[in-house]
């Protein structure tokens, strides 16, 4: 079964609104989940670090005040993509770090589409 | 920083057949994991088999192995006896296990390799 689950599988926003998801582990304690974003047959590309109980830390390129990310608590993280564009659109993939295994375990995606 | 390569963008394999996918890496640490991911149409991301930099013998997990080929940075995925449910995208990662720094926990993929298993 899922250890990871992410939340909406898709959402349609429109131009200029926000849009959050969230990504649980469920039966392990995460410090550190990761964002992806991942274009049609393309690969993964990491946006983010997201580490419980303190701030991101974002890769090159990525907008910090565009997608803010908050890890809260040891099971949750969440990712709110602000004034969405369609430029947006896109699957968005999280994963969580189980530190006793050392395994990543993703969620099932989203699927943005800002219209 | 670390990067990874798959040189193929697709195969193809007859049902029931053998098909190996290719990956190199390139890293100046010398303790780290390698992984192959899975990604069908639903794209999920499923985890196929895990590799420990430190340890000699290839993993196994049922129909799927790797060769590990530490001196040559060289991380192939064997999946025997194909089945049409192994139709998918593959991607080959490296994780650091430099516990503390700031690659801890993060995956370098590949580009990816689609491999259609036909009947």
């Amino acid at each position: 079964g899922a250890v990871v689950s992410q939340h909406p599988s898709r959402v349609i926003c429109k131009s200029g609104t926000s849009v959050k998801i969230e990504c649980r582990s469920l039966d392990f304690q995460a410090t550190t989940m990761f964002w992806y974003r991942q274009f049609p047959k393309k690969s993964l590309m990491l946006m983010a670090t997201s580490n419980e109980g303190s701030k991101a830390t974002y890769e090159q390129g990525v907008e910090k005040d565009k997608f803010l990310i908050n890890h809260a608590s040891l099971t949750l993280s969440t990712l709110t993509v602000t004034s969405a564009h369609p430029e947006d659109s896109s699957f968005y993939i999280c994963s969580a770090l189980d530190d006793r295994r050392y395994k990543a375990f993703f969620g099932q995606g989203t699927r943005l589409t800002v219209v | 920083a670390q990067t990874v390569t798959q040189s193929q963008p697709e195969m193809s394999v007859q049902e029931a057949e053998t098909v190996t996918l290719s990956c190199t890496y390139d890293t100046s640490e010398n303790n780290y994991y390698l992984f192959w991911y899975k990604q069908p149409p639903s794209r999920q991301m499923i985890l196929v088999i895990r590799q420990e930099a430190y340890k000699q013998q290839n993993a196994t997990e049922n129909r799927f192995s790797v060769n590990f080929q530490k001196a040559a940075k060289s991380f192939s995925l064997k999946i025997s006896d194909s089945q049409l449910g192994d139709t998918a995208m593959y991607f080959c990662a490296f994780m650091s296990n430099a516990a503390g720094g700031t690659s801890y926990g993060k995956l370098t993929f590949g580009q990816g390799t689609i491999l259609t298993v036909h009947p």
